[in-house]
């Protein structure tokens, strides 16, 4: 199994509203990754968890709110969003970086959002 | 820091035409280089990575070799298909924070007329 699976694929929310994305891999991956991507544009890393533990947060507003519940899954609880924060939501994960070698990153197809 | 510039599209070319994506980078030490594709409503996909210097990665008819002296990954095939249309991203390994990341380049968007 060598797939990264996103749930839900869109999703419309109001900004008072509170919503999560789910990511799941089961490829033994110890990294996963958030990222955000608008239109036209290349992927913005938000969160990267390495063996369940937050590792890296580029400075994302806490309106975002990443959970690694265990190895295989990843969320995005999304809470109080602004019309801003549309965008389509990547999730990836990765081998871990322990060994010292960079190791390719499987992305989902992603959550499409839309905040009204 | 790091960082990865992409030639800038959009391109159209026609099936069977040679194409050629242009790629530098500039990076501290020797970061792997990759090209990832991104097909319409689809995440990305791996297409190809190098590792090292003078290193070629190829798949599906799609090649590039790292470059080290000219810091560049360029990617290139012989003949593309109206299937090959999609958006390309070039990227790099960099390391922060005990973990690994991907630096993009903004994109090249392809379109393959039949």
């Amino acid at each position: 199994d060598t797939e990264v699976t996103q749930t839900p694929k869109h999703l419309v929310m109001g900004m008072t509203n509170k919503k999560s994305l789910k990511c799941e891999q089961h490829m033994g991956h110890r990294a996963m990754y958030w990222y955000k991507q608008k239109a036209k544009k290349p992927p913005e890393l938000m969160f990267v968890y390495s063996y369940e533990k937050l590792s890296i947060n580029e400075s994302v507003p806490s309106r975002f709110s990443p959970e690694c519940p265990n190895s295989s899954l990843l969320n995005l609880h999304l809470h109080a969003l602004q019309p801003e924060d549309s965008a389509l939501y990547l999730c990836a994960s990765s081998q871990d970086f322990s060994r010292g070698q960079f190791n390719e990153q499987f992305f989902g197809p992603g959550t499409r959002l839309t905040v009204l | 820091g790091n960082s990865v510039t992409q030639m800038e599209g959009p391109v159209t070319l026609s099936e069977e035409a040679f194409l050629t994506i242009n790629c530098t980078y500039t990076a501290t030490g020797y970061p792997s280089l990759f090209w990832y594709v991104q097909y319409p409503g689809e995440g990305l996909q791996l297409l190809l990575k190098a590792t090292k210097a003078d290193d070629k990665g190829s798949n599906k008819g799609f090649e590039a070799t790292y470059r080290k002296e000219t810091t560049s990954f360029h990617l290139e095939k012989g003949s593309v298909q109206v299937s090959d249309s999609a958006v390309y991203f070039c990227a790099l390994s960099d390391r922060g924070q005990g973990a690994q990341k991907l630096v993009f380049g903004q994109g090249t968007r392809l379109t393959i007329n039949p």
